[in-house]
């Protein structure tokens, strides 16, 4: 069964510092993986989204790594800011045929002062 | 603002009843798709339709339809509602149909929240 795992189900951290946040899968055969942001009440947003062949994508102080072969990827937050306290989501596409997005139960980040 | 836009942003209502979600995808996207959020749950993937046609289908259960009509726009109908559907129920639009457009970002539209009592 495809299955998406994050980890850590929820983090705090000081504004300022970094983190990151995993994403195990066993999606196979694999497509793309996706990282969205969503903050609560509202619906998510694309970080970024990465093929099979790439194995990092920034968009600002986020930095998505892909390794494949371990089916591992990871979202690095630089330089915590209090508007990043939201949930994470990381969705894995299977490459079939029909609709196969995979989603993750998200990583709660809560940025503090 | 994604330029997706969903109503009514809150709805309430009782057990049994039947509620009707909208959805307007961004201008020039094909595709909708709707999706539930519950509380434990995560983002659960329910069905696509792209330029009027069913085109994928997920966890949706058989209470539930949906359409997608000439100028696009989207409605999920719910039906005989039990406690359990109570959720955030997302639409999130973009331009390409399953098979093409791989990388192709979806964009959520603000959610409906359903209560059901």
């Amino acid at each position: 069964k495809n299955q998406v795992e994050q980890s850590p189900q929820s983090l705090i951290i000081l504004e300022g510092k970094n983190c990151t946040l995993q994403c195990n899968y066993t999606v196979s055969p694999f497509s793309n993986l996706r990282w969205y942001k969503q903050d609560t009440g509202r619906g998510p947003v694309s970080l970024t989204i990465m093929t099979f062949s790439e194995n990092t994508k920034s968009n600002g102080r986020y930095t998505a790594t892909l390794d494949a072969d371990t089916k591992q990827s990871s979202l690095h937050i630089t330089a915590s800011q209090l508007s990043d306290s939201a949930s994470y989501i990381c969705v894995v596409r299977w490459r079939g045929s029909g609709y196969a997005l995979n989603f993750g139960k998200g990583t709660s980040l809560l940025v503090t002062p | 603002d994604s330029g997706v836009t969903q109503t009514p942003k809150h709805l309430i209502t009782a057990t049994g009843q039947r509620v009707t979600l909208r959805c307007s995808p961004r201008s020039g996207d094909l595709s909708v798709y709707w999706y539930q959020q519950s509380l434990d749950q995560g983002l659960q993937f329910l069905i696509q339709y792209y330029n009027g046609e069913e085109r994928a289908k997920g966890n949706i259960l058989e209470r539930f339809s949906a359409q997608q009509f000439p100028d696009l726009h989207s409605e999920l109908n719910l039906s005989s509602l039990e406690l359990g559907d109570s959720a955030l129920y997302f639409c999130a639009s973009n331009q390409h149909s399953t098979g093409r457009g791989d990388t192709d970002t979806q964009y959520f539209g603000p959610g409906t929240r359903l209560t059901v009592l």
